[in-house]
């Protein structure tokens, strides 16, 4: 099965600053079939970016996903108070789907 | 619009069985060609996707976890369940149910609220 990385395991940042979170594949997606979750404390997570670039409904347009192969990154461009929360990337491109272990953004 | 919810016992003995039931709103089970899903996710931890069925009832499971679960849906309900047999603490998570998209092990949205179970005796 295909092993999903995400660094950092932190992110210490200020509202307004810029997020990069990467996600790295032990070995290629295929069709780029990444997807990114957001998830609050004691909430179920929440489908932001699929297809590895696609944003799902809702979804304000500070968040974007970008990458192929092995390789993924989320940006959030300018962070708002309400976008602090633990991040997960899904591989789909096999079986079985795979999820990272996650990436904290806290509030600096 | 689709909405999922999660039901069943919070606490489960060791070498028991796990039952959990998904009901939801906004499709019907036997149409649509839907896949469900199940996920869990231990306290503090990541995500685990456990099982998928589709509309037509083909399951298809994690092969971690390949041997102790059986996925079934009740088409007259608009239910699909989760049964994980043989359990022990490792077990203990919150158990998400999701509708898969694109494939049975596609994104996941929506999701359930979650129900956590926690095996101790």
């Amino acid at each position: 099965e295909i092993v999903l990385t995400q660094s950092p395991g932190t992110l210490s940042l200020s509202p307004g600053e810029r997020a990069t979170l990467s996600c790295r594949a032990s070995q290629s997606v295929s069709s780029n079939y990444l997807a990114w979750y957001q998830q609050k404390p004691g909430q179920a997570p929440r489908l932001l970016i699929y297809g590895a670039s696609s944003r799902a409904t809702g979804i304000p347009d500070r968040f974007s996903g970008s990458g192929s192969g092995t390789d993924f990154t989320l940006t959030i461009s300018r962070l708002e108070p309400e976008d602090f929360a633990v991040f997960y990337c899904q591989q789909y491109g096999s079986s079985p789907g795979t999820f990272g272990q996650g990436t904290k953004v806290e509030i600096k | 619009q689709l909405q999922l919810q999660e039901s069943g016992p919070g606490l489960v003995k060791p070498s028991e069985t796990l039952s959990l039931t998904c009901t939801f709103s906004g499709a019907s089970i036997g149409s649509n060609s839907y896949y469900w899903g199940w996920i869990r996710q231990p306290p503090g931890k990541g995500l685990e996707w456990i099982g998928s069925i589709y509309y037509t009832g083909s399951t298809y499971y994690n092969p971690s976890l390949k041997s102790r679960v059986t996925i079934s849906a009740d088409t007259s309900k608009n239910q699909f369940s989760l049964k994980l047999s043989s359990v022990t603490a490792a077990d203990t998570a919150v158990y998400y149910c999701a509708r898969p998209k694109s494939s049975w092990y596609g994104w996941f949205d929506p999701w359930g609220q979650g129900t956590l179970v926690t095996v101790s005796s």
